[in-house]
């Protein structure tokens, strides 16, 4: 069973566009992480959301973390080549002791000069 | 600060032979996680480390094994491969122990004929 879904799974878009990838549970959770990976490159953190309702700013990008802390988004401002990778949301669920983090699958971005 | 390094970065094995792989941490970084990674089930738990105990265990056969060592640099085991152990093998390692903040290394990608 995949806790978390991200949407879309691939996105391809012209330098400059902006867009919003969501990655969404029916599950609780006690925190977000969002990741980016790079070809050939092991995933990198981008951010951490702990707060229902909380909003993070890291340059262009934007995180938001859903009021009841089951979904969250990330907003790119016009969005650059250097933009491109696999986009991965990851968080522990509430239920349970099972301390295992869980991860979507990605979102795979290509921006295109 | 060095990053997470993992060795070899390329290798390519048969089916029935056995491979280890080799992650050093982020120097006072205690926690050791192991992830496989492939295009169809995206980043799957492997198992964590903390203080040269296995604390954690993914869903993955007994073929699968690590340990950590007490400077805390970690290697995983497999064994009698098969061709679908054709993967990116990935190392994060975090401060404390089941943290979503994780810092990973370039992975090792792990070929099987």
């Amino acid at each position: 069973t995949q806790l978390l879904e991200q949407s879309p799974q691939f996105l391809s878009i012209q330098e400059g566009e902006n867009l919003t990838v969501y990655c969404n549970s029916s599950s609780v959770f006690s925190s977000l992480q969002w990741y980016r990976q790079e070809p050939g490159e092991g995933p990198v953190l981008l951010v951490t959301v702990v707060t229902g309702g909380e909003v993070k700013k890291l340059k262009r990008l934007t995180f938001q973390f859903g009021d009841a802390r089951k979904d969250s988004s990330l907003h790119i401002t016009a969005a650059q080549p250097g933009d491109t990778g696999l986009y991965l949301c990851a968080g522990y669920p509430n239920a349970g002791n099972n301390r295992k983090l869980i991860w979507g699958l990605g979102t795979s971005l290509a921006v295109n000069p | 600060k060095a990053g997470v390094t993992q060795t070899p970065r390329y290798l390519i094995k048969t089916r029935g032979q056995q491979v280890t792989l080799s992650c050093s941490p982020i120097s006072g970084h205690r926690s050791v996680s192991w992830y496989q990674q492939t295009p169809g089930q995206g980043l799957q738990f492997l198992f964590e480390y903390f203080s040269e105990t296995q604390r954690n265990k993914g869903n993955f056969p007994g073929r699968f094994s690590g340990r950590q060592f007490s400077n805390s640099r970690s290697e995983m085991n497999v064994s009698t491969l098969e061709l679908g152990d054709s993967a990116l093998y990935l190392c994060a390692s975090s401060l404390v122990l089941a943290s979503g903040e994780l810092f990973f290394g370039e992975g090792s990608r792990l070929t099987v004929l």
